[in-house]
């Protein structure tokens, strides 16, 4: 069964403050990675999806790298509107559902 | 551009009824999935149609069924309902395109059973 582990579970940030977000994963083979922004109530909204290992993508002050065992999520200079829970997901070769990790929630202080 | 949608928004029931929840995919997406997001949790897998047939299936009580009609639209249909199956519930879309598909979220549907 895939499994997707996120760490921190919270982060608390200033504004201007980079930092990483893990995602560790399990999965028998990797169709594919995704990452995703949820904000409170609503829909995950896509950023990202990484296909192999040594991928990079980037939008705007986030950028999501890809090795064989892990992703990370990097937040340069964030905002306090960057402040959401992101969520990291895998989808394995059996099938297209997606599994989530549990997210890491982070907070963006003026 | 066009997003997926979910009716209803919110929906309030009672222990034992019924309830139906409607998904319409992107246009010109042809496979939908359906989530469930409890309280602090992370979206767990309930099922998914390809081409209006049943393709994966996940952690789905028996009492909900869910299909996909010819316009692709799809309904998940809730029986018996149980204080437990308050949540979200999320319909996702992704385009034609087998092998690594991006799924699409909607802005869910809040159930409450009383």
């Amino acid at each position: 069964e895939d499994q997707v582990t996120q760490s921190p579970e919270a982060l608390r940030l200033q504004e201007g403050e980079s930092s990483s977000l893990n995602c560790s994963y399990t999965v028998s083979g990797l169709r594919g990675l995704f990452w995703y922004r949820q904000d409170p109530g609503k829909g995950p909204e896509f950023l990202f999806t990484l296909y192999s290992a040594g991928e990079e993508k980037e939008k705007e002050r986030l950028k999501a790298t890809l090795t064989k065992k892990e992703s990370f999520l990097h937040i340069t200079a964030p905002k306090p509107e960057d402040s959401a829970t992101y969520l990291c997901a895998v989808q394995g070769l059996d099938d297209y559902k997606l599994s989530f990790g549990a997210g890491t929630t982070v907070t963006v202080r003026a | 551009a066009a997003g997926v949608i979910q009716s209803p928004r919110h929906l309030i029931k009672e222990k034992r009824e019924t309830a139906t929840l409607k998904c319409y995919p992107i246009p010109r997406h042809d496979t939908v999935y359906w989530y469930q997001q409890g309280p602090g949790q992370d979206p767990q897998f309930l099922i998914s149609f390809y081409e209006k047939m049943q393709s994966d299936k996940g952690s789905i009580p028996d009492r909900f069924s869910a299909q996909q009609f010819s316009d692709y639209h799809s309904e998940l249909n809730m029986s018996s309902l149980e204080l437990g199956d308050s949540a979200l519930y999320f319909c996702a879309s992704s385009p034609p395109v087998r092998g690594g598909d991006t799924q699409y979220f909607g802005p869910g549907t809040r159930l409450t059973v009383l």
